[in-house]
């Protein structure tokens, strides 16, 4: 089957940096995606993994392993803003269709 | 940049009644997608469009549920008799490449579906 998780909620302190986990267990995911999801508003692309390794974005990064089934979030010199959804996410199969985890809420505080 | 658009923003339908949720994806994007979020729920795929035919559907996606691109621009969700389960905010996205290409999915705003 296609599983996804990650953490509930986490919280932060601004400046900080911050590492939200995210496991699975599947076959045949063709990529490892991040998004950034607030309150009522719509996914956001953050990152994406396609290889084992670290791609830097910024303020932000993402790690994958393939073969433990994990990647990573890593965001630095957090902001206020940054308190959102962060949603890890598998595309599967030949279109690509998104398999979403249940998100994790971070919070970051003064 | 870009976005997908989706309309309307919010839709309050009596149960029973059809809707038409709908969405313009990006112009040069050849693969399409609608989801469903439940409020307080995760992100759920319902069923991905391309070259003018359903690519792939999930069991959410019953005989209620039907998606059409009747124009070079628009996509659209119908779902033919609402249920109060079917309340939640349905996302569009597009992709510019497919297949098992890792290329970016983006999301439209998102339209809250309220089933009274």
């Amino acid at each position: 089957g296609q599983n996804i998780d990650q953490p509930t909620e986490m919280t932060a302190t601004e400046g900080a940096i911050v590492q939200i986990n995210c496991t699975y267990q599947t076959s045949g995911f063709n990529g490892l995606f991040w998004y950034q999801q607030h309150a009522g508003e719509a996914p956001t692309f953050l990152s994406y993994n396609v290889l084992d390794g670290l791609e830097e974005k910024g303020r932000f990064s993402s790690f994958l392993s393939r073969s433990k089934g994990y990647s990573y979030l890593l965001l630095k010199e957090l902001q206020m803003k940054d308190s959102a959804s962060y949603l890890c996410a598998g595309g599967s199969g030949g279109y690509n269709k998104l398999i979403f985890g249940a998100g994790t809420r971070l919070a970051v505080h003064p | 940049e870009p976005e997908v658009t989706q309309t309307p923003s919010h839709q309050v339908t009596q149960m029973g009644q059809e809707v038409i949720l709908r969405c313009v994806p990006i112009s040069n994007h050849l693969y399409f997608y609608w989801y469903r979020q439940i409020l307080g729920q995760k992100v759920e795929f319902l069923v991905s469009f391309y070259n003018n035919e359903i690519s792939e559907k999930s069991e959410i996606f019953d005989d209620q549920f039907s998606v059409e691109r009747p124009d070079g621009s628009n996509f659209t969700l119908k779902i033919r008799s609402t249920k109060l389960e079917d309340s939640a905010m349905y996302f569009c996205a597009s992709q510019r490449s497919g297949g098992t290409s890792t290329d970016t999915q983006y999301f439209g705003p998102g339209t809250r579906l309220t089933v009274l």
